[in-house]
């Protein structure tokens, strides 16, 4: 099993719609990340969080941590927001640096 | 602006043949990190670097080499003992210290495909 799961791996809504993307856990963390991955591959940092909420514009994200769940929540979705979003958690420090465990991602697709 | 420039977006080897990722941060991070994609499979770290002249192996490292001669630089070479080397690959950079709370940054990867 992996140590984060998202749910779930594919997702098509159609515009306008609320969306909800799902990642557990099973180890101690630090700090949650969640990603977003385009077509073409390079990575945006979306949020950071180690408990509450935080939203930025359509994007809200949520953290329990004694439940060791996280939700990726989008507003009004938009053609525009298609891409794979993806957990990672800050499991512990590696002498100082981070350790990231990703999760598989969420591939998401928004007909207009 | 700051930020992580990967080059090239593409590559094309032969098998057999070491090749060479690039990886530049202007962004004064410490830290910078390989990461590998495959399909359907989460980020696997390979190898990281905190500081100048010193790297550790992450969870899969062999068949990979690393150098970090410059803060800003931190290059991966895929030998030609990597088994299966075609993958996307990730760079990425964080600050270290006593502010943990600090995002990673990512580059645009390079999808490195061996023929």
């Amino acid at each position: 099993k992996n140590e984060v799961e998202q749910s779930p791996q594919n997702l098509t809504a159609q515009e306008g719609e609320f969306i909800t993307i799902n990642c557990s856990y099973s180890v101690g963390i630090s700090a949650l990340h969640w990603l977003q991955q385009h077509p073409g591959g390079g990575i945006v940092s979306l949020f950071m969080l180690s408990s509450g909420k935080k939203k930025h514009g359509r994007l809200i994200a949520t953290i329990n941590i004694q439940e060791k769940h996280s939700s990726l929540h989008i507003t009004a979705s938009h053609p525009r927001d298609s891409a794979v979003y993806i957990c990672a958690v800050r499991s512990g420090l590696i002498q100082g640096a981070q350790k990231l465990v990703f999760g598989q991602g969420t591939r998401l697709t928004i007909n207009p | 602006d700051g930020g992580i420039t990967q080059s090239p977006k593409y590559l094309f080897r032969k098998e057999g043949q070491n090749v060479t990722l690039s990886c530049e941060q202007n962004l004064n991070h410490d830290a910078m990190y390989w990461y590998r994609q495959d399909p359907g499979q989460g980020l696997r770290l390979i190898y990281y670097s905190q500081i100048v002249n010193d790297f550790q192996k992450g969870d899969i490292a062999e068949g990979y080499s690393v150098s970090r001669e410059k803060k800003e630089s931190f290059p991966l070479t895929v030998t030609s003992a990597q088994k299966n080397p075609t993958a996307f690959y990730l760079c990425a950079s964080s600050m270290i210290g006593r502010d943990r709370n600090t995002e990673a940054f990512f580059g645009q990867g390079t999808r490195l495909t061996v023929v």
